[in-house]
């Protein structure tokens, strides 16, 4: 089965600094790994994606994920946060079968301060 | 483009009468999925459509959960004598066959009291 952790609740971050956003995984085969962020009263919005090639994965809005197979880990990452960036962040997973339902992390509260 | 619809945005409903919620996916995905958000669970798998075969509903949490897609396009989910444990967000989502990630609808709040 698979599964998604997202160790950190909440993650807090002063602006301009780099920010990272923990995920690891678990699945079996080749795994597809995303991350969505879900701003107040909306639904969730796509960032960013691995499905395969270069371990570094770049995004919306600035933001990238590094793909660790050996860590089975994709944490998101920012060089320079943004207020605006303060939202609930997901990491999800699904295997390699085709359209098939995401498996999603708890999530992650990131709040940037000025 | 236009993206997923959903409605209605919010519902109120009394403990045991049914409720109907409505998705609207992208034009031409074939791929359509309902999940649920709530307080302390995070986002959970209900039932998932692909093109013209037989819905996945090993997510719905019981037999009161139903869902339909018509005619390949437009979803209802239907949840028969609400309960208060049913109260949190329905997330709709639609993705095509030639991209991998799902988009979503902003949700329908459900509050049963």
């Amino acid at each position: 089965a698979q599964s998604v952790a997202q160790p950190e609740d909440q993650v807090n971050v002063a602006e301009g600094n780099p920010l990272t956003v923990k995920c690891t995984y678990s699945v079996s085969g080749n795994p597809y790994l995303f991350w969505y962020v879900q701003y107040p009263n909306r639904g969730l919005q796509f960032l960013l994606k691995y499905i395969t090639g270069d371990n570094l994965v770049k995004g919306s809005y600035g933001f990238e994920a590094e793909f660790n197979k050996s860590q089975t880990s994709f944490h998101l990452k920012k060089p320079s946060a943004l207020v605006s960036d303060s939202a609930l962040y997901f990491c999800a997973v699904r295997d390699n079968r085709g359209n098939t339902p995401l498996v999603f992390g708890k999530g992650t509260r990131l709040s940037v301060i000025a | 483009g236009a993206g997923v619809s959903q409605s209605p945005s919010n519902k109120v409903t009394e403990k045991g009468k049914d409720v109907e919620l409505r998705c609207d996916p992208i034009s031409g995905h074939t791929a359509l999925y309902w999940y649920r958000q709530s307080l302390g669970q995070g986002l959970e798998f209900l039932i998932y459509f692909q093109g013209n075969s037989a819905p996945d509903k090993s997510g719905l949490p019981s037999d009161r959960f139903s869902a339909e897609r018509t005619g390949g396009s437009v979803s209802t989910l239907t949840i028969q004598r609400t309960q208060q444990e049913d109260s949190a967000v329905y997330l709709c989502a639609s993705s095509s066959i030639y991209r991998d990630e799902q988009y979503f609808g902003p949700g329908t709040r459900l509050t049963v009291t």
